[in-house]
């Protein structure tokens, strides 16, 4: 069965800083997809990124960067130098080949302090 | 225009009420889906849809039916809505051609069950 945990719940920072929000999950299958997406304040989900099971090469792109670990089952995003308008909820979630179904984990709410 | 539109935006109602929701697509997706989000659960699946012949129940259907009237409309009905179906609903789509495609959302409807 799919699974996704997002353990940081919530996360405050202050401008300027590095933070990374960690996603963990569980499956069988050996083909699947990772994705991340971003729920501003204004409630909408916005897609991110995603990563398939057989691409372990890091991505950056601008301030955001993401660290794919099958190794750990992790896939973890770093934004650095944070600003305030990357103050959203953000959810981590698992899509498998078998299943053709996404599964999303808890989210984690980050603010950033000016 | 929004690529995935949902009315309404924004609905209170009264316990035992039938409630529909509906969403509509202007990408030319074949598959819809139907999940809600409640504060610390992420989101979850309740109803989804491969095309227009195919309905299938997510991992939170009771309570809940769907119909897919045409491949861009889909709609989620409260039967006799209940408090604890209080939540932010969202609708979203995806290319049928692969599972690893990412969801496009619509903007969401916060439903309030009195």
């Amino acid at each position: 069965a799919q699974k996704v945990t997002q353990a940081q719940t919530e996360i405050s920072v202050v401008e300027k800083e590095d933070v990374t929000l960690d996603c963990v999950y569980e499956t069988r299958d050996t083909t699947y997809y990772l994705f991340w997406y971003k729920q501003p304040p204004s409630g909408e989900l916005v897609f991110l990124i995603r990563r398939n099971s057989f691409d372990e090469q890091n991505e950056i792109s601008g301030r955001y960067s993401w660290n794919f670990q099958k190794s750990t089952s992790s896939f973890n995003f770093t934004i650095t130098a944070s600003q305030v308008v990357d103050s959203a909820v953000y959810f981590c979630a698992l899509s498998e080949m078998g299943a053709q179904k996404l599964v999303f984990g808890q989210g984690t709410r980050l603010t950033i302090n000016p | 225009d929004a690529d995935v539109t949902q009315t309404p935006r924004n609905r209170i109602t009264k316990t035992g009420k039938r409630i529909m929701l509906e969403c509509s697509q202007t990408k030319g997706h074949d598959r819809m889906y139907w999940y809600r989000q409640d504060p610390g659960l992420g989101l979850r699946l309740i109803y989804y849809s491969f095309d227009v012949k195919d309905i299938n129940k997510g991992e939170i259907s009771d309570g809940y039916s769907v119909s897919r009237q045409a491949q861009a409309k889909f709609s989620l009905s409260l039967e006799s809505a209940i408090p604890n179906q209080t939540a932010l609903y969202f609708c979203a789509t995806s290319d049928g051609q692969a599972f690893n495609q990412p969801q496009h959302f619509g903007d969401g409807t916060r439903l309030s069950i009195l």
